[in-house]
């Protein structure tokens, strides 16, 4: 149980477009999922907090306008990367977690390679 | 503010080999820490974490960690290395054990096992 899937795996796009990533949860039902950015060999930097039905709550740092995150359904939230560039490029991994009275950790997503040329 | 520090961004051992991870805590607050694994192009997976009920805690694949106080350690082990250990592994900390909390993560340490 507690699988979270992300989608698509892999993405290529020219610089100026937008992206969107999506992020499940399966089998459960995701009250928060936080959105993490990943470069190459460094750790994970949290981007965002969702919770359904409410605004992200962004990171310092992280430019809201450019990552937008929507968390419609307790399945189902989405990145959008806007007008992408090349440093944009990056490994996104998503996480959700049930309700709060669960005492357990996050449920990690497989991740997204994104590439801007 | 809480923060990890994992001492050693490569680590190699042999197969079959004691396998030791080190990752030091700052917390104001008692901390809850977890230890994960990441297989190459892929999410994370939790190895085990530390929620103040025992100070020595098992996971899976044969780690375990022992949370100190009174150093702020939560290195992870493991009696005996196996190929299949060869992964990135994070230390991370939140002052919560419930999902819903965010977490901090160290720098990660690349482990690779020498046949």
């Amino acid at each position: 149980g507690a699988v979270v899937s992300q989608h698509p795996s892999r993405v290529i796009c020219k610089s100026g477009t937008s992206v969107k990533i999506e992020c499940r949860s399966l089998d459960f039902q995701a009250t928060t999922m936080f959105w993490y950015r990943q470069f190459p060999k460094q750790s994970l930097m949290l981007m965002a907090t969702s919770n359904e039905g409410s605004k992200a709550t962004y990171e310092q740092g992280v430019e809201k306008d450019k990552f937008l995150i929507n968390h419609a359904s307790l399945t189902l939230s989405t990145l959008t990367v806007t007008s992408a560039h090349p440093e944009d490029s990056s490994f996104y991994i998503c996480s959700a977690s049930r309700d709060y009275m669960y005492q357990e950790t996050q449920y990690f997503g497989p991740g997204t390679r994104l590439l801007v040329l | 503010a809480q923060s990890v520090t994992q001492l050693g961004s490569h680590v190699s051992v042999s197969e079959g080999a004691l396998v030791l991870l080190r990752c030091n805590y700052s917390s104001s607050v008692p901390p809850y820490l977890f230890w994960y694994v990441q297989y190459p192009n892929q999410g994370l997976q939790l190895l085990l974490k530390y929620t103040s009920a025992a100070t020595l805690v098992k996971g899976i694949n044969g780690f375990e960690a022992e949370f100190k106080k009174s150093e702020t350690s939560f290195h992870l082990t493991k009696p005996s290395a196996h190929m299949r250990d060869a992964a990135e592994y994070f230390c991370a900390v939140s002052d919560s054990d419930f999902g819903n909390e965010k977490l901090t993560f160290g720098t990660g340490t690349r482990l690779t096992i020498i046949p």
